[in-house]
């Protein structure tokens, strides 16, 4: 079974509105990333949490760390549809790295 | 430019065949990886390979296997391969493999096997 885990599955929002994507995972950690992947491209890192931190902004994107319940979630707000993409979280050292199912995200315009 | 490149972007085989997918980092980094993500966007790690020491993941087909001549390259091998094998293969690298460091991806190879 996934040490990581999104939710929902997938959701669509317009442009403009704000989204949030839920991450739940089964293992202490030290820290949590966040990922995009947008379509015919490889992952790409959004945000890196770690576990002595309950809040991480990066422009439009906030991502939460809740270490008592395990769970993390990334907010983005003003979407674009260029935010169009699966959203991962990934647990583990680099050499280890596990990633969620991911929630794929559409803006529409 | 500075990034990981992937070739070929796509590959179609028959069951029994052997491939060979390449990838570059241009990044300095010392550390690379190899991912299969399957049609469900499932993500998971095959090896892992820093500088000459390599981790493989005990899940891994004994048909795969990388390759390095440095620690800008690491290519994957496939021998004879199956139809569970169609899958994406991502190449990754970063610049430290015991922390928390960002991993870089390239575009990814598609594998289809028929």
């Amino acid at each position: 079974s996934q040490l990581a885990e999104e939710n929902p599955w997938a959701l669509s929002v317009h442009e403009g509105e704000s989204v949030t994507v839920n991450c739940s995972y089964k293992t202490s950690i030290t820290a949590l990333q966040w990922y995009r992947q947008k379509s015919g491209e490889g992952p790409a890192q959004l945000i890196l949490i770690r576990s002595n931190e309950r809040e991480k902004r990066n422009g439009r994107l906030r991502a939460t760390l809740d270490t008592s319940s395990q769970s993390s979630s990334l907010s983005i707000t003003a979407t674009r549809c260029e935010d169009t993409a699966v959203y991962f979280c990934a647990t583990g050292f680099a050499s280890a790295l596990t990633f969620g199912s991911g929630t794929k995200v559409i803006v529409l315009p | 430019e500075t990034a990981v490149f992937q070739t070929p972007n796509y590959h179609v085989t028959q069951v029994g065949n052997e491939v060979s997918f390449n990838c570059k980092q241009t990044l300095g980094h010392d550390t690379m990886y190899w991912y299969k993500q399957d049609s469900k966007k499932l993500l998971k790690i095959m090896f892992s390979y820093n500088n000459k020491q390599l981790i493989v993941n005990e899940t891994v087909p004994r048909r795969f296997s990388p390759q390095s001549s440095d620690k800008a390259h690491l290519n994957l091998r496939i021998k004879s391969v199956e139809p569970e094998d169609s899958a994406v293969y991502l190449c990754a690298s970063s610049d430290d493999w015991v922390n928390y460091a960002e991993q870089f991806f390239g575009p990814g190879t598609r594998l289809t096997v028929l």
